[in-house]
């Protein structure tokens, strides 16, 4: 067990660039969430997988961010045209997602992707 | 977090005890997680409660009313290490919420 893996763990990018970040997750963990967070917050929820399917996207991801995970297993997270409010931790987390929708799985977060718009 | 008040900080001494409360609102419930996060680290899973009562894990306990929308997460035997945030969550289907997370600094 490797544990859910981010990259890279910090970019710095100017505004109006579009980055990416990839999230590995542990093996045969079926669902995979994106979060975000401020400093002095909690994590905010962004998007959820499960498997390959994006089930939900929150009304806090705009048009410019774009999530992926194409064969089940990474998935990455695009922000287009980067602004300054974009700023912020970006966590991924998984879990294994066989308890049907209503488990009480934990998740299992990676160290996150710092990023910083300048 | 969305209808999930915590305090934002305690502080405490090595060796004494901690309690961080953490009530909730929400139309679908089915837990309540509590995690710990180090400055600039993931957060790590720390207890989950489903039922109401107490679950004793070591030093960390956590308890659960539903009715009251209530949990607390107690912490004994407080050690330098256990300087962290402390964010209570609590899920809905396959979602997890999050509170803004109290921050605990344990002085010696």
């Amino acid at each position: 067990d490797t544990g859910v893996s981010q990259n890279p763990r910090h970019k710095i990018t100017k505004r109006g660039q579009n980055v990416t970040f990839r999230c590995d997750p542990i093996s045969e963990h079926n669902r995979l969430y994106w979060y975000r967070q401020t400093l002095g917050q909690g994590p905010e929820f962004l998007t959820y997988f499960q498997n390959e399917a994006q089930l939900e996207k929150s009304r806090l991801l705009s048009d410019r961010f774009s999530a992926e995970r194409p064969k089940g297993s990474f998935s990455t997270l695009e922000i287009q045209r980067t602004e300054q409010g974009d700023s912020a931790m970006y966590l991924c987390a998984s879990s294994l997602g066989r308890g049907g929708n209503r488990s009480g799985e934990k998740l299992f977060f990676g160290s996150g992707t710092q990023l910083s718009v300048l | 977090g969305q209808n999930i008040d915590q305090p934002t900080e305690m502080t405490a001494t090595e060796g004494a005890i901690v309690q961080i409360n953490c009530t909730y609102q929400t139309s679908g419930f089915n837990g309540l997680f509590w995690y710990q996060q180090h400055a600039g680290e993931a957060p790590t899973f720390l207890s989950y409660n489903v039922l109401d009562g107490l679950e004793e894990k070591g030093r960390f306990s956590s308890f659960l009313s539903r009715s009251k929308g209530y949990s607390y997460l107690l912490l004994k035997e407080l050690q330098m290490k256990d300087s962290a945030s402390y964010l209570c969550a609590h899920i809905n289907d396959y979602k997890l919420s999050f509170g803004a997370g109290t921050t605990v600094t344990v002085r010696a």
